[in-house]
């Protein structure tokens, strides 16, 4: 099945400075990644997606890249503000009939004032 | 106002007694999803349905259950045989099919033991 890496599991920056999450995954059937950004004691809120046939795609502050090759993608977040400090989770899914979502394990990033 | 809702916010739970999660959403999805949250550990499935009258179950189905009577709900039991039921639940849902993709989450529920 498919298994989803994710780093750094903690991540602090000042604020106005960049950051950057890291997902690589496995299975190379896996075509679609959204990224999810958790405030505490909330659910996880739809921040970006790309899919496979995408290298790169911004909104924004927020971009991420695909890397098929490599099975790598990546968030990245520019000019971070105090509320940008959440949890943010990878996630890679396979499309076709059921899809399987696999998602990494978190990312907790801290922007400081 | 369009989206999942989850009650109650807290729930807690005695030795042996089951309890039932509510999600209801109005986003007309096929497909709804139960999460379960702990610490350090992301997100893993519990039981998921892709249509009415259908679900499936996911990675840690064991001491839970589910029905889905309705294409709105999705209540997800918490029984007495899942040992250690702290943590925080989360439901989703998607359009559904081949051509659904993204999962909405609600706001998710955090079951305590007494």
């Amino acid at each position: 099945g498919e298994n989803v890496e994710q780093h750094p599991s903690t991540l602090s920056v000042q604020e106005g400075d960049s950051a950057v999450i890291k997902c690589t995954y496995s299975d190379s059937a896996s075509n679609y990644f959204p990224w999810y950004k958790q405030e505490l004691g909330k659910g996880p809120q739809l921040i970006i997606d790309i899919r496979s046939n995408v290298g790169e795609k911004k909104d924004q502050r927020i971009a991420v890249t695909l890397n098929k090759t490599a099975k790598h993608f990546s968030l990245h977040i520019t000019e971070t503000q105090p509320e940008d400090s959440a949890v943010y989770f990878c996630a890679a899914i396979s499309l076709g009939g059921y899809q399987k979502v696999t998602f990494g394990i978190g990312t907790k990033l801290q922007v400081i004032p | 106002d369009g989206g999942i809702t989850q009650s109650p916010k807290y729930l807690f739970r005695k030795e042996g007694q089951n309890v039932t999660l509510s999600c209801e959403q109005n986003l007309n999805h096929d497909a709804m999803y139960w999460y379960r949250q702990d610490p350090g550990q992301g997100l893993r499935l519990i039981y998921y349905s892709q249509i009415v009258n259908d679900f499936q179950k996911g990675d840690i189905a064991e001491g839970y259950s589910v029905s889905r009577e309705k294409k709105e709900s999705f209540p997800l039991t918490v029984t007495s045989a899942q040992k250690n039921p702290t943590a925080f639940y989360l439901c989703a849902s998607s359009i559904g099919g081949s051509r659904g993709e993204t999962q909405y989450f609600g706001p998710g529920t955090r079951l305590l033991v007494l």
